[in-house]
């Protein structure tokens, strides 16, 4: 089954609305998880690391107040598109490590489709 | 900072073998995955490489040179559910993913 869930899977909202995507780790607990977006026939951009109990950390050129990240505790992390544009239309999806770093033990979410309309 | 580079697009036909390469630019090394990623899902992990040399598993391998900065990812005995797009990423030592561009394989029967 799912280690990491996100969700929702899809979601459709009208221009200038906010949108909040929920990634939850299962069986572990995740003092830090990573999103990503991808846009069509292009990779995975890494978009910020949340912390938990702490500020997220946004890769150059992520704006932090349009893509809030919250990470309240050690199995829930939170993105919320504020103010969405049609531009924000994307894949977005999370990911996260059940320890250090080693080996195949980074999960990603199932992903979440967004349309801004 | 770190740079990533992989072909675009590669074609091979069902039964094939295929070789997708992987250089790469990094001020410090912590290992190395190859993901596959069909078109709207999410990447399924294939392998990793944090020492130099070849993880096979199954018909996918996975080879690594550090002093070069060069991967491959060998798929063998081709299927067309290998049509997908393929993933080398770098990662830091808590699990942040820096991804390349991805080579789209297209298998043809």
């Amino acid at each position: 089954g799912a280690v990491v869930s996100q969700h929702p899977s899809r979601v459709i909202c009208k221009s200038g609305t906010s949108v909040k995507i929920e990634c939850r780790s299962l069986d572990f607990q995740a003092t830090t998880m990573f999103w990503y977006r991808q846009f069509p026939k292009k990779s995975l951009m890494l978009m910020a690391t949340s912390n938990e109990g702490s500020k997220a950390t946004y890769e150059q050129g992520v704006e932090k107040d349009k893509f809030l990240i919250n990470h309240a505790s050690l199995t829930l992390s939170t993105l919320t598109v504020t103010s969405a544009h049609p531009e924000d239309s994307s894949f977005y999806i999370c990911s996260a490590s059940s320890h250090r770093g080693a080996g195949n033990t980074i999960y990603f979410g199932e992903g979440s489709w967004l349309t801004v309309v | 900072g770190q740079n990533i580079d992989q072909p675009t697009e590669m074609t091979a036909t069902e039964g094939a073998i295929v070789q997708i390469n992987c250089t790469y630019q990094t001020s410090g090394f912590n290992g190395l995955f190859w993901y596959q990623q069909h078109a709207g899902e999410a990447p399924t992990f294939l392998s990793y490489n944090v020492l130099d040399g070849l993880e096979e598993k199954g018909r996918f391998s996975s080879f690594l040179s550090r002093s070069k900065g060069y991967s491959y990812l060998l798929l063998k005995e081709l299927q067309m559910k290998d049509s997908a797009s393929y993933l080398c990423a770098l990662t830091d030592s808590w699990g942040k993913l820096q991804f390349g561009a991805g080579t789209q394989v297209v298998v043809t029967p």
